[in-house]
């Protein structure tokens, strides 16, 4: 089946800093989705990114299907960034979504 | 426009009780997916409904079985729980056969087994 890796597993940041993760997986996806977990458990969608690149506010993610990767942008972060940051994959649009094991990013003030 | 909600927030058993969770998908969608999360783990994919039949199931034993209602509403149901199994139930609703739609989840429901 398809693998996903995200790195790091953990990042901690001053407020306003910038940050970078990535998402690997190991096989060609029709859905690439970003999600947001905070302390509450609730996932939050960042993004539906199979491909190309999408911005919202502070954020934006960028997908290159052909090399199998997926990076998000957190620009400015703010200590509401805090959670953990989930890529889920899957092969077609309503399919079982696989999500990687998440980066925790902490955000001090 | 209401999103996924599910019921209960919370519930406590004991081993080899069942339990019975609710989800009610967003409006318009028609699909119904379940994952479960372990503490300090990725949600992983139980089961999805659509038209009220199981349509894809992942790596679960048959002690998880749910139901999709007219209304496409659905249960989750655990029979024989483990202390395993205890976790943060999560139901994802999205609408069947539309190209870039994705996948919303609700707030979840926490099983801890004793």
């Amino acid at each position: 089946g398809i693998q996903v890796e995200q790195s790091p597993p953990d990042l901690i940041l001053q407020e306003g800093a910038n940050s970078t993760l990535r998402c690997n997986f190991s096989d060609s996806v029709n859905n690439l989705q970003w999600f947001h977990q905070n302390p509450w458990g609730q996932l939050i969608n960042l993004f539906y990114i199979p491909s190309g690149t999408k911005q919202n506010g502070r954020l934006s993610a960028t997908t290159v299907a052909t090399e199998r990767y997926s990076l998000l942008y957190i620009s400015s972060s703010q200590t509401t960034d805090s959670g953990v940051y989930f890529c889920a994959v899957s092969l077609s649009n309503t399919g079982k979504l696989i999500f990687g094991q998440g980066t925790t990013l902490q955000v001090k003030p | 426009d209401a999103g996924v909600t599910q019921s209960p927030t919370h519930l406590i058993k004991t081993r080899g009780q069942q339990v019975t969770l609710r989800c009610s998908p967003k409006s318009g969608h028609d699909t119904v997916s379940w994952y479960q999360q372990a503490l300090g783990q990725g949600p992983q994919f139980i089961f999805q409904y659509y038209e009220e039949e199981e349509r894809q199931r992942g790596n679960f034993p048959d002690r998880f079985s749910g139901h999709q209602f007219p209304n496409y509403s659905s249960e989750l149901n655990v029979n024989a729980l483990l202390l395993g199994d205890s976790a943060l139930y999560l139901c994802a609703s999205s609408l069947d056969g539309i190209v870039q739609e994705t996948q919303y989840f609700g707030p979840g429901t926490r099983l801890l087994v004793l």
